[in-house]
């Protein structure tokens, strides 16, 4: 299996800041990465696939890099709406794994 | 617009075969992977398996030899089996969309199962 390491954890922050999500695979998987939002309680939401592809309707504030291993999300400026838990997916190969998630918290 | 809804037991014994269906509704089943994830509470993702609209089927090792996936097309749905459950299947199980690519797209909002006797 292929693991999704995710770095840090867990985050505070402040409304405002900027705020960057590492994701690291445990061997390459190209573009296949995904980003979701998950807020307590409700069911995750599909933010940034393939690695950099914004889903419709998603703020522009979200944006999502990488290639091979190593991944990034990043809020350009924070919202009170924000405040959640963010996963990484890989989809290159079955089966398809997350990272652990990082809480991301106001400060 | 195209939603999902999980249905089945909120509880489950011990040893005994877990059974939920999704039933997508706004739209068809058809040409679209549909997979089932869970989520322990307080825990991560798991991804468990996928089925095609023409019944291929993909699982992850892990829980293959106790999961079963299907589709009905007159019906719009699509059902997980997993059998043998003890505690640690206690979840949060979701059902969703899943594109080509691999991503989620679209997620119902989730049953809890508790495997309790």
């Amino acid at each position: 299996d292929i693991q999704m390491t995710q770095s840090p954890s867990s985050l505070s922050a402040s409304v405002g800041d900027r705020v960057t999500i590492t994701c690291r695979a445990s061997q390459s998987i190209t573009r296949s990465l995904n980003w979701y939002q998950q807020r307590p309680g409700t069911a995750p939401n599909l933010l940034i696939y393939v690695a950099s592809s914004l889903r419709g309707g998603v703020p522009s504030r979200f944006s999502g890099s990488g290639f091979g291993t190593d991944f990034t999300l990043t809020i350009s400026s924070l919202q009170p709406e924000d405040f959640a838990t963010y996963y990484c997916h890989q989809s290159h190969s079955i089966p398809y794994t997350f990272g652990q998630g990082t809480k991301l918290e106001i400060k | 617009q195209v939603q999902l809804q999980e249905s089945g037991p909120g509880l489950v014994k011990p040893s005994e075969t877990l059974s939920l269906t999704c039933t997508v509704s706004g739209g068809s089943i058809s040409s679209y992977y549909w997979s089932w994830i869970r989520q322990p509470p307080g825990e991560g993702l798991e991804w468990i398996t996928y089925i095609y609209y023409n019944g291929y089927t993909n699982y992850n090792p892990s829980l293959k030899s106790r999961v079963t996936i299907s589709v009905d097309t007159s019906k719009n749905q699509f059902s997980l089996k997993l059998s043998s459950v003890t505690a640690a299947d206690t979840a949060v199980y979701y059902c969703a969309r899943t594109l080509d690519a691999g991503y989620f797209d679209l997620w119902g909002r989730g049953i809890l199962v508790t495997v309790s006797s």
